[in-house]
């Protein structure tokens, strides 16, 4: 399967605890992005890499989210000291530099704080 | 700021009947114009996009939507829904130019009925 790929599928974490996603995009995409969607809502922007460098943040990302993207492939989306207002499906897409900017979306990994 | 409007939170049609959801954006350009659907534990899928061009335009799975300048709309249609067609549908909108900040509605639940 070559299409964008999240890890893990589901969290389930205490208030307080860190916990870290990765998404693995299409190989030959170096756009990367990654939304928040919450029950009843469609997919909010958090932030957004060219390659390994993360070039917008959303206001929606606290100082206690931080994203990485270090070799250009693979990302990783870290909360540090998880509340109960992060419970949400956390969703990873991927797409080419060109002027169309279709993008391909993951499955998601869905975080419930307890 | 662009934002994207579906007025239809839940609509439920019968199998074999037509269907047409609604979609209204604002935006001070013509923006890049999209429809996803989102079935349970899957991720966002991709049914058709708008660039440019014929403002009619043929996506997957049998759907259509139809560009209206004067009227700030992009509605989805499909003639005959089958039971599969049951998900959730999120329309959205990018800027051209640039990376494409991709701007979601809050989604229409379709539900299929025998």
């Amino acid at each position: 399967d070559t299409g964008v790929s999240q890890d893990p599928r589901h969290k389930i974490t205490k208030r307080g605890q860190n916990v870290t996603f990765r998404c693995d995009p299409i190989s030959e995409h170096n756009r990367l992005y990654w939304y928040r969607q919450t029950l009843g809502q469609g997919p909010e922007f958090l932030t957004y890499f060219q390659n390994e460098a993360q070039l917008e943040k959303s206001r929606l990302l606290s100082d206690r989210f931080s994203a990485e993207r270090p070799k250009g492939s693979f990302s990783t989306l870290e909360i540090q000291r998880t509340e109960q207002g992060d419970s949400a499906m956390y969703l990873c897409a991927s797409s080419v530099v060109r002027e169309y900017n279709e993008q391909f979306f993951g499955p998601g990994t869905r975080l419930t704080v307890l | 700021a662009q934002s994207v409007t579906q007025p239809d939170i839940h609509i439920t049609v019968s199998e074999g009947a037509s269907l047409e959801l609604r979609c209204n954006y604002s935006y001070g350009a013509t923006p890049y114009l999209f429809w996803y659907v989102q079935s349970p534990g899957q991720g966002l899928q991709l049914l058709l996009k708008y660039f440019s061009g014929d403002t009619l335009v043929q996506g997957i799975k049998g759907f259509e939507a139809e560009f209206k300048r004067s009227q700030s709309s992009f509605n989805l249609r499909k003639p005959s829904v089958h039971w599969s067609d049951a998900a959730e549908y999120f329309c959205a909108v990018a800027l051209s130019g640039g990376y494409q900040k991709v701007t979601f509605g809050t989604g229409t639940k379709l539900q299929v009925i025998p």
